[in-house]
């Protein structure tokens, strides 16, 4: 049981460019979340699921983008990075409420 | 979700009892109160949850008062790898139950 991964876990990108962040679950939770951290901070909420095929806005969603076409994937988009967006990436599941999030190890993004 | 209120900091030395307060004054009777805690920058490991009754696992005890407006999570023997980020949140039922993280309290475990 891998639990929740996230790939990459490093990544640096020039201002304008995209990328994609991918989680994986293998819990088969229903609920996935995106959270990011900046230094000295808690996790702010960008987007979450609560089941395959549907997304909704968290705190901070500006400027991402969000997919769940499979149930044990949940894709955050960058459609075009910016400084602002330099943080960690953590991504969490549950198996829906009041179950606890089960966190990945976060993916450490750097836009220059 | 309601808000919750933690102090920024606190000491504690090895082996003995941690006690984390948590403010949730505007509780509702369906919101569990959750605690995590984050050890340097790693993913937050969930410790405990609990709705109105007391609960322990292997990890803390979780003690909530009879109003529901406060909680104490309580590491029983600390030692310097419980040094972390303790987070405690609030989230009710339904399908929008979305964690909100504050900035939570740093407990620093000395010798």
């Amino acid at each position: 049981n891998a639990g929740v991964t996230q790939t990459p876990k490093f990544r640096v990108l020039k201002t304008g460019q995209s990328m994609t962040l991918l989680c994986a679950q293998d819990m088969n939770h229903e609920y996935m979340y995106w959270y990011r951290q900046d230094p000295g901070m808690g996790l702010r909420l960008i987007h979450y699921s609560v089941g395959e095929g549907t997304t909704a806005k968290g705190e901070v969603p500006d400027g991402y983008n969000v997919s769940r076409l499979k149930k044990q994937n949940f894709l955050l988009g960058l459609e075009s990075a910016a400084p602002s967006q330099t943080s960690v990436y953590f991504c969490a599941s549950r198996p829906g409420h009041p179950g606890p999030l089960h966190f990945g190890n976060g993916t450490r993004l750097t836009v220059t | 979700d309601a808000k919750t209120t933690q102090p920024p900091s606190m000491d504690c030395a090895e082996g003995r009892a941690a006690n984390l307060p948590c403010n949730h004054s505007t509780i509702s009777g369906n919101e569990y109160v959750y605690w995590y805690r984050q050890i340097h920058s790693q993913g937050p490991q969930y410790i405990i949850h609990g709705l109105k009754n007391n609960e322990t696992n292997e990890m803390a005890s979780l003690i909530i008062t009879e109003d529901r407006k406060s909680s104490t999570l309580i590491l029983p023997h600390a030692t310097l790898r419980d040094t972390a980020v303790y987070y405690c949140i609030v989230s009710g039922t339904g399908t929008a139950s979305k964690l909100t993280f504050g900035t939570g309290t740093r407990l620093q475990v000395t010798l």
